[in-house]
């Protein structure tokens, strides 16, 4: 099977610009997470999408936004850049996101902000 | 906020040599996964224990779990130069569907 793949893999915006990145799981899986990865605060959750429904979100403001079609591809959205924003955003897949379920992510996509 | 965190943070050893990595985490969990990351690049699972296994094995690679103190350790055997990357933990448990990450050890291992 294919892995997940995430487009694009690199991405320049500048403040105040929004930006989509899209994520296609491994076929079968119904299962869509995103993280955001910086040097200072880790890998941090940003939500999660089973069937179109978003069942949990973390802590991040109203700008960060997603959501999943119905072949399981997920997009986000981020809009009003910050500087801050800059960073990988990964996407993760898994069969049915449950508790015990392994999740597989994708290369991610390394978003720089100037 | 972090609820692993991977001990120590970074580790150096020679070719052949076994590594051993810890995780340590603050609440109840269903499951702890442990990953592995090359040079800011996308994460590559390596092996989920539940939280009612005790230990666990794949290839070179060998993972406890101890839910009294919270811990869990990831030894890897014989080293290679390619294990070269940073190792996290992640944690879920209740009813969300999120994983909870360490902030990684990096191991560099040397030819």
């Amino acid at each position: 099977k294919a892995g997940v793949t995430q487009t694009p893999r690199y991405l320049i915006k500048t403040r105040g610009q929004q930006v989509t990145l899209s994520c296609s799981p491994i076929s079968g899986h119904r299962s869509v997470s995103w993280y955001q990865q910086t040097p200072g605060q880790g890998l941090q959750f940003l939500f999660e999408y089973f069937s179109e429904t978003q069942r949990n979100k973390g802590n991040f403001p109203g700008r960060f936004s997603g959501r999943q079609f119905s072949n399981s591809r997920s997009e986000m959205n981020v809009s009003t850049l910050e500087l801050g924003d800059s960073a990988l955003y990964l996407c993760a897949s898994s069969s049915q996101g449950g508790v015990y379920n392994e999740q597989f992510f994708g290369p991610g996509t390394r978003l720089t902000v100037l | 906020s972090q609820q692993g965190e991977e001990d120590p943070q970074a580790l150096s050893i020679q070719e052949g040599e076994n590594a051993t990595m810890n995780c340590s985490y603050k609440t109840s969990i269903n499951n702890l996964q442990w990953y592995r990351q090359n040079s800011g690049r996308g994460l590559v699972h390596l092996i989920l224990i539940r939280s009612n296994e005790r230990e666990k094995h794949s290839g070179r690679l060998r993972v406890t779990l101890d839910t009294s103190k919270k811990s869990s350790s990831l030894l890897i055997t014989a080293s290679r130069a390619a294990d070269t990357a940073s190792y996290f933990c992640a944690t879920s448990g209740g009813s969300n569907y999120k994983l909870t990450f360490g902030k990684g050890t990096l191991l560099t291992v040397n030819p």
